[in-house]
């Protein structure tokens, strides 16, 4: 089992507020890093992948940063919305077995 | 539409009373795979499929059963559901083994309660 870990657990933002998070991973034998959004009640929906060190990546107002060497990704809401409130998951791949994380779950208050 | 289709949604059973859950995929993917999701836990794969008729065990295999005679098909068995299998259970399928380069595409999910 690949050890992926997301902290924090939850977080809470303000409408408007800008917002980021992390995820920690074992930095040997790297393959790709996969970030997805999940919305309550929906399956989880594909946002980046990413396989090079100092890969940036956006979508919109969502964007996410890769470092391999030292084993993490952040990922940055700008100017959050109520439609950001969702748990956000983080895998890596060592080739055929996709590992996840926890993930870190997101609520956008008005 | 591209998709991932789980089936059923929901299902409530008792206690060694053998159940498929079926998955299919439109979108030619060769690599599929099973996760559940518990709470306070992420996706733990079950078992994963790399093309027709070759499958491996993932991370949490023990209870399961699972075929790939078609591309496009990779149910998942129980064949004596227990208790600690209620779960939500998810399949999904990718271009790339792994889900390397082009993600995962999920289904729905299948929310199963064994008594």
């Amino acid at each position: 089992i690949l050890n992926v870990e997301q902290s924090p657990q939850s977080l809470h933002v303000q409408e408007g507020d800008s917002t980021n998070f992390t995820c920690s991973f074992p930095s040997s034998n790297f393959y790709a890093l996969h970030w997805y959004r999940w919305e309550t009640a929906k399956s989880p929906e594909a946002l980046f992948v990413m396989t090079l060190n100092g890969d940036e990546k956006k979508k919109g107002r969502i964007s996410a940063t890769l470092n391999t060497k030292e084993g993490y990704s952040y990922l940055y809401i700008k100017g959050s919305q109520p439609e950001d409130s969702a748990t956000y998951l983080c895998a890596i791949t060592n080739d055929y077995k996709l590992s996840f994380g926890a993930g870190t779950t997101v609520t956008v208050r008005a | 539409e591209a998709q991932v289709t789980q089936n059923p949604r929901y299902l409530i059973t008792v206690t060694g009373k053998k159940l498929t859950v079926t998955c299919s995929q439109n979108m030619n993917h060769e690599y599929m795979s099973w996760y559940r999701q518990d709470p306070g836990l992420g996706l733990r794969q079950i078992y994963y499929s790399m093309n027709v008729e070759v499958t491996d065990k993932g991370d949490v295999p023990e209870g399961y059963k699972v075929s790939r005679k078609e591309k496009r098909n990779f149910p998942l068995i129980l064949e004596s559901p227990s208790p600690n299998q209620t779960s939500l259970y998810f399949c999904a399928s990718s271009l790339s083994r792994g889900g390397n380069y082009y993600g995962y595409t999920f289904g729905s999910g299948t929310r199963l309660t064994v008594v």
